[in-house]
């Protein structure tokens, strides 16, 4: 089946540093990808919706100058926690659908702490 | 969006099958009916999905009910592997696309 990495898989920083997490898919071509936060015994929940070529759709709450993401190429989307903080700890996860298929792939998600 | 119900969590013993219930009772006609998996510290993983007839794949079955309000991820002998999250979702493919919206799932243990 289609493969969704990420990397790193996990990561720890500073407080005040800025993170960036990576978004790939492997053997096929995605013009959308979506990136999903998760906090400790809690649900995923949308951050954004990652377009190639254009800006990104955020959902309400999330902050597009403190969450960067740029969706470069068809196979890469990448996310910039910026000048994270403690509260930005979090499971970050993402994934993307080869084409019109049903099933959405997601990676293996990226555990960030920050210190 | 049209929200899902499920337990948050239940029990199995392994080898024996599994019924994990899912009320959608204000689901809409272009909504089908998604089912994810979450094993720890993973990604979620598809499962199975169906519109209004059952479904049968490798890893599970999918029962809907004939309102479309309720459906139930049978799997069919439990494993310790398939102890995990379970995401019952539904999917608006006209007016959300491939965007999916998590409820709180349940979360299956099995026990050896």
């Amino acid at each position: 089946g289609a493969v969704v990495s990420q990397h790193p898989s996990r990561v720890i920083c500073k407080s005040g540093t800025s993170v960036k997490i990576e978004c790939r898919s492997l053997d096929f071509q995605a013009t959308t990808m979506f990136w999903y936060r998760q906090f400790p015994k809690q649900s995923l929940m949308l951050m954004a919706t990652s377009n190639e070529g254009s800006k990104a759709t955020y959902e309400q709450g999330v902050e597009k100058d403190k969450f960067l993401i740029n969706h470069a190429s068809l196979t890469l989307s990448t996310l910039t926690v910026t000048s994270a903080h403690p509260e930005d700890s979090s499971f970050y996860i993402c994934s993307a659908n080869p084409g019109e298929t049903y099933e959405q792939y997601f990676g293996p998600g990226t555990r960030l702490t920050v210190t | 969006d049209a929200k899902t119900t499920q337990p948050n969590s239940m029990e199995s013993n392994e080898e024996e099958p599994v019924h994990l219930p899912c009320n959608h009772s204000t689901i809409s006609g272009t909504d089908y009916i998604h089912w994810y998996r979450q094993l720890p510290s993973q990604g979620p993983e598809y499962v199975i999905h169906g519109l209004t007839s059952n479904v049968n794949n490798r890893m599970a079955s999918l029962a809907i009910a004939e309102d479309r309000k309720s459906s139930t991820l049978i799997l069919h002998r439990a494993t310790l592997r398939d102890a995990a999250v379970y995401y019952c979702i539904l999917r608006d493919v006209q007016n959300a696309g491939n965007m999916l919206t998590f409820g709180g799932g349940t979360r299956l243990m099995v026990k050896p």
